[in-house]
């Protein structure tokens, strides 16, 4: 089955910093790649996602990049406030529609 | 339109009783799913509904744990008997029928003591 792989597990950033969240995958058949921020005490929310046939995609200040050969893709988050401070789930689909999960990474965003 | 919901939010219950979390997804999502997360561990898949039907169990522990989804509308996640390991975040998930984009409920914090 599908294995995601998540780095760093921790990251502290001051503000106004950007914020770079790594995951590898194992399942070259992979194709859906969705980043999750969960609050705490909250519900994990989607923030972005990319699909297999695309390298990159960006929303405001967020970024994914993916790249198929390596099997790996990367969360971007820029001029960082402390707002983001969040787990971030990095997360993967194969077959059907069961999501794989990175372990997460918790960020916290310094003023 | 409303949310994902699931019930109750916390649950504390000792070592071999029984307990039932509740999930009702939003109105129209034919996918349902469960996922849990452990302390400190990655979201892992429990379940999927296509409507009532069971499309994908093979993230099922074991056999003290059984869902189901009556008439394809809200969801239950029996555990029973709880053992100590059960203990942690259950998530339920929902998303209409050919799209990969979830909804995330808040969770039901479970605790077996």
């Amino acid at each position: 089955g599908e294995n995601v792989e998540q780095h760093p597990s921790t990251l502290s950033v001051q503000e106004g910093d950007s914020a770079v969240i790594k995951c590898t995958y194992s399942d070259s058949a992979s194709n859906y790649f969705p980043w999750y921020k969960q609050e705490l005490g909250k519900r994990p929310q989607l923030i972005i996602d990319i699909r297999s046939n695309v390298g990159e995609k960006k929303d405001q200040r967020i970024a994914v990049t993916l790249n198929k050969t390596a099997k790996h893709f990367s969360l971007h988050i820029t001029e960082t406030q402390p707002e983001d401070s969040a787990v971030y789930f990095c997360a993967a689909i194969s077959s059907g529609y069961a999501l794989n999960f990175g372990k997460g990474t918790s960020l916290l965003v310094t003023p | 339109e409303a949310g994902v919901t699931q019930f109750p939010s916390h649950s504390v219950i000792e070592k071999g009783q029984t307990v039932t979390l509740r999930c009702d997804p939003i109105s129209g999502h034919d996918n349902l799913y469960w996922y849990r997360r452990v302390m400190g561990k990655e979201i892992k898949f429990l379940l999927h509904f296509v409507k009532e039907s069971k499309q994908d169990e093979s993230g099922m522990p074991n056999n003290r744990f059984l869902a189901e989804r009556t008439g394809g509308t809200y969801s239950t996640l029996k555990v029973q008997p709880a053992e100590l390991e059960d203990s942690g975040v259950y998530f339920c998930a929902s998303s209409r029928r050919e799209d990969y984009g979830y909804t995330f409920g808040s969770g039901t914090r479970l605790t077996v003591v």
